[in-house]
């Protein structure tokens, strides 16, 4: 069964540290794997995208790190902001179309 | 560009009431998708068109939710009696491609809706 898991299910942080979030998945045929954020009250924005020979993207204060052997995926956020706080979704493709959710990781940064 | 665009942003309703949710996708692009979301179970694909066309409608709970996409900029789910375990928030989403590099999915605000 295609499943994502993520952990862990809530983070609180102070503001400027760093933390590192957590994406376990069992998909066949693995195509690629997406993080998303969402804020309260809006739809998920995707912050980086790995295909199966990447091991790590950035994009500014995040980055997603992927280990295709051990089906592991991990959110680094640097130097954390207040703006930070959101649900952070991992989403892995199987295949050509069927996308597999994670139910997400609630972070609060707290000034 | 607008996004995607969604309407009404909240919806309550009483029980047994038919609710309609509204999806305007960005233009050119060729697939839409409905998700639901609620807390208990994250995001859950409902059904996903490709140029109009139902593709996999086997999310979708039960007949008494239903899709359509009368042409390229508009799509519709309906939900015909409404009740009170349909509350959740329903996004709207739209890509350009299905598979490969390019197959992000950009996502409406939602619509958050309330079955009393």
């Amino acid at each position: 069964k295609n499943q994502v898991e993520q952990s862990p299910q809530s983070l609180i942080i102070l503001e400027g540290k760093n933390c590192t979030l957590q994406c376990n998945y069992t998909v066949s045929p693995f195509s690629n794997l997406r993080w998303y954020k969402q804020d309260t009250g809006r739809g998920p924005v995707s912050l980086t995208i790995m295909t199966f020979s990447e091991n790590t993207k950035s994009n500014g204060r995040y980055t997603a790190t992927l280990d295709a052997d051990t089906k592991q995926s991990s959110l680094h956020i640097t130097a954390s902001q207040l703006s930070d706080s959101a649900s952070y979704i991992c989403v892995v493709r199987a295949g050509f179309q069927k996308l597999v959710f994670g139910t997400g990781t609630r972070l609060l940064v707290s000034p | 560009d607008a996004g995607v665009i969604q309407s009404p942003r909240h919806e309550v309703t009483e029980m047994g009431q038919e609710v309609t949710l509204r999806c305007k996708p960005i233009s050119g692009h060729d697939y839409l998708f409905w998700y639901r979301q609620t807390m208990m179970r994250g995001l859950e694909l409902l059904i996903y068109f490709n140029n109009n066309v139902p593709i996999d409608d086997s999310g979708m709970p039960e007949d008494r939710f239903s899709a359509k996409m009368p042409n390229a900029s508009f799509s519709t789910l309906k939900i015909q009696p409404s009740e009170p375990r349909d509350s959740a928030v329903y996004f709207c989403a739209s890509s350009i491609a299905a598979g490969g590099p390019n197959n992000e999915q950009f996502f409406g605000p939602g619509t958050r809706l309330t079955v009393l």
